[in-house]
């Protein structure tokens, strides 16, 4: 069984440009939530995708958005970087979709971002 | 709205002793608390759960009860080893996570 991987592991990227975050997830998932994580926090959640749609969504502006592809797999696209934007993005599957599910998530081990 | 405040650390104990660690949530309706534990240089893992008042998970020897009364969730173990250091996230409807409270279990 195939873990939640995600690509790329570090990048780095200057104030005002647009970055792609790519995960895939577990085998047999269908849903995918992006997650930030900045230096000392915990995980902010920013929004869910199941069977391709959006199902959900935290705090974050229009300028962070996302896809999700028949393959379950996902993008998150941050547009306008900001310098806040530096954190962990996490990404991380569940079997089934709906933001009050109690099922586990599995989480990926994260693209670290840097804007300078 | 929905939040968890946990106890800020770091936690720092000796090999054997006896760990707690507070969370107390805010929420509207009936949440599932979760703990998740990061361990280093890996990801975040499911720890333990519990959808409902009263109910309490375990797992490795970590314990938690959903006390609804307390609005609170405090994670427990009764012996921690050096391998149970890691940071500890206090977690509600699996997307509102508290800061963080790393543990160092020294020998």
């Amino acid at each position: 069984e195939t873990g939640v991987t995600q690509s790329p592991t570090h990048l780095i990227k200057t104030r005002g440009q647009q970055v792609t975050l790519r995960c895939s997830s577990q085998s047999g998932h269908n849903t995918v939530s992006w997650y930030q994580q900045a230096l000392g926090q915990g995980p902010q959640f920013i929004f869910q995708y199941y069977r391709e749609e959006e199902n959900g969504r935290g705090n974050f502006p229009p300028r962070f958005s996302g896809l999700q592809f028949p393959n379950y797999s996902s993008e998150l696209n941050v547009n306008a970087l900001e310098l806040d934007d530096s954190a962990l993005y996490l990404c991380a599957s569940t079997p089934r979709g709906g933001v009050a599910s109690t099922d586990t998530q599995y989480f990926g081990p994260g693209t670290r971002l840097t804007v300078l | 709205g929905n939040s968890v405040t946990q106890m800020e650390g770091p936690v720092t104990l000796s090999e054997e002793a006896f760990l707690t660690i507070n969370c107390t949530y805010t929420a509207t309706g009936y949440p599932s608390l979760f703990w998740y534990v990061q361990y280093p240089g890996e990801g975040l893992q499911l720890l333990l759960k519990a959808t409902k008042a009263d109910d309490k998970g375990s797992n490795k020897g970590f314990e938690a009860t959903y006390r609804k009364e307390t609005t609170s969730f405090h994670l427990e173990k009764g012996s921690v080893q050096v391998s149970d250091s890691a940071v500890y996230f206090c977690a509600l409807n699996q997307f509102y996570f508290g800061t963080g409270t790393s543990l160092t279990v020294i020998p």
